[in-house]
């Protein structure tokens, strides 16, 4: 167990719904980086944030938006949702906002678009 | 924009055998360079890390890593592989100093068997 925990662990939804994610970071963590991994693109960074303030941005689409909020949780909105936006969407915290600090992987959400 | 190759996606090994899994990254400017390891049902968990000093670096469960800096290369080793060894393991870059997410490798599916 990382300590990173997401809910829910499975979602299925139809095309053109939008639905959120949710992560909460391990206790003292400040920052927040979410990831999507599919069969074709593999694992690929979307998002990070850092107490609260977006810090670097990845392959996010338009139609996905990220908040972190005072509590220091995270919320990942994905709308107009697509077949292709079918993945398992990962959330990793760590202490800082910079590259040395280790990243720790929630156990991850797995969307299915029908 | 900076990628990571892994050159095998499919390992299959006996028990007791060697491991070698290769990865080379592409980017313009100094790296930090990881690998994680994903078991079966599970988080991705940190395996090792360089980012600096002695390029030979060890991590858990008896894995090492050596970071050639003129070949791009960071290529994970084990001696001998166990059976719990089964997993999708993973190679990760990030640019050092900067706030960014990680850059991952496809993944290699390694199969260990008894």
């Amino acid at each position: 167990d990382s300590g990173v925990t997401q809910t829910p662990k499975h979602l299925i939804t139809a095309t053109g719904q939008r639905v959120t994610l949710r992560c909460s970071p391990r206790s003292g963590d400040l920052s927040v980086y979410w990831y999507q991994q599919s069969l074709d693109q593999g694992l690929q960074f979307l998002i990070q944030y850092y107490n609260g303030e977006e810090r670097a941005k990845g392959n996010i689409l338009e139609r996905f938006s990220a908040q972190q909020f005072p509590d220091l949780h995270s919320e990942l909105n994905l709308s107009s949702l697509e077949l292709g936006d079918s993945a398992l969407y990962f959330c990793a915290s760590s202490v800082r906002d910079r590259a040395t600090y280790e990243q720790y992987f929630g156990p991850g959400t797995r969307l299915t678009v029908t | 924009a900076q990628s990571v190759s892994q050159h095998n996606h499919h390992v299959i090994l006996s028990e007791a055998a060697s491991l070698e899994l290769g990865c080379n990254y592409s980017y313009g400017g100094t790296v930090n360079l990881f690998w994680y390891v994903q078991y079966p049902g599970q988080h991705l968990q940190l395996l090792l890390k360089y980012f600096s000093g002695d390029p030979l670096v060890k991590g858990i469960k008896g894995f090492e890593a050596e970071f050639i800096k003129s070949k791009f290369s960071f290529n994970l080793r084990k001696p001998s592989v166990q059976w719990s060894d089964t997993a999708e393991y993973f190679c990760a870059v990030n640019q050092r100093g900067g706030a960014d997410g990680l850059t991952f490798g496809k993944g290699t599916h390694l199969i260990i068997q008894p």
